[in-house]
């Protein structure tokens, strides 16, 4: 079963404009939230995570909303560009001790339009 | 510079054949993930460890073996592959005790023919 839920599967923005990524999940225990890109022929990497604590997360562009009430959270890319254009993963997990697993959203691919 | 890295990079094998997939990282991580991506179903779990001696199995385990010997190497096996194997799959390393960042390997591509 899919636990974390990501839209759209794919989006095209214009360069400049704010692109937004959403994701919602239903473990009501996953506690960390982060996203991951993945630029074409390259293998993941994060990008940009929050806990619950906060309700917003900022670095640069890139800015995570979290709504803990109605278990969603989105990523916006803000000024977006064309080097921004990549698949995104959204993730969450919660915390086991021993071991922390991510559960992946099924990714959304962003294209940047100049 | 967190390194983990792959072997082999691209691999063919014939159905019923096993294949290894290994996976080396010198982050001195305890957990190290395998995953497989796919069109459409993006990253699935298929097996994970916690430190040298332990695999535990992810959303997808049915068909893949694992095999922790050491804390840098982690491998994954296929007993007897199949053409729904085909795949590109992703090794990842991760520090212990809460959720730290996973660092990716290059990938390998696996075509089962």
């Amino acid at each position: 079963q899919q636990q974390v839920r990501q839209s759209p599967q794919s989006l095209t923005v214009w360069e400049g404009e704010t692109a937004i990524l959403n994701c919602s999940y239903e473990d009501s225990t996953f506690d960390y939230f982060p996203w991951y890109h993945q630029f074409p022929g390259e293998s993941p990497a994060l990008l940009i995570a929050i806990r619950p604590v906060s309700n917003k997360k900022e670095d640069g562009r890139f800015t995570i909303f979290f709504n803990k009430r109605e278990k969603k959270f989105s990523l916006h890319i803000a000024d977006s560009q064309p080097g921004d254009s990549a698949t995104y993963f959204c993730a969450a997990s919660a915390y086991t001790e021993g071991a922390d697993r991510l559960t992946f959203g099924k990714g959304t691919q962003l294209i940047i339009q100049p | 510079e967190a390194a983990v890295t792959q072997s082999p990079r691209n691999k063919v094998a014939v159905t019923g054949g096993k294949v290894t997939l290994s996976c080396n990282q010198t982050n001195n991580h305890n957990n190290m993930y395998w995953y497989r991506q796919d069109t459409g179903h993006g990253l699935r779990l298929i097996h994970y460890s916690y430190g040298a001696g332990s695999t535990e199995k992810g959303d997808i385990p049915d068909g893949y073996k694992a095999s922790r010997p050491s804390q840098e190497n982690f491998s994954l096996i296929l007993e007897l592959a199949t053409p729904s194997q085909t795949s590109v799959y992703f090794c990842a390393s991760g520090g212990l005790g809460g959720q730290d960042t996973q660092y990716f390997g290059p990938g390998t591509r696996l075509l089962v023919l």
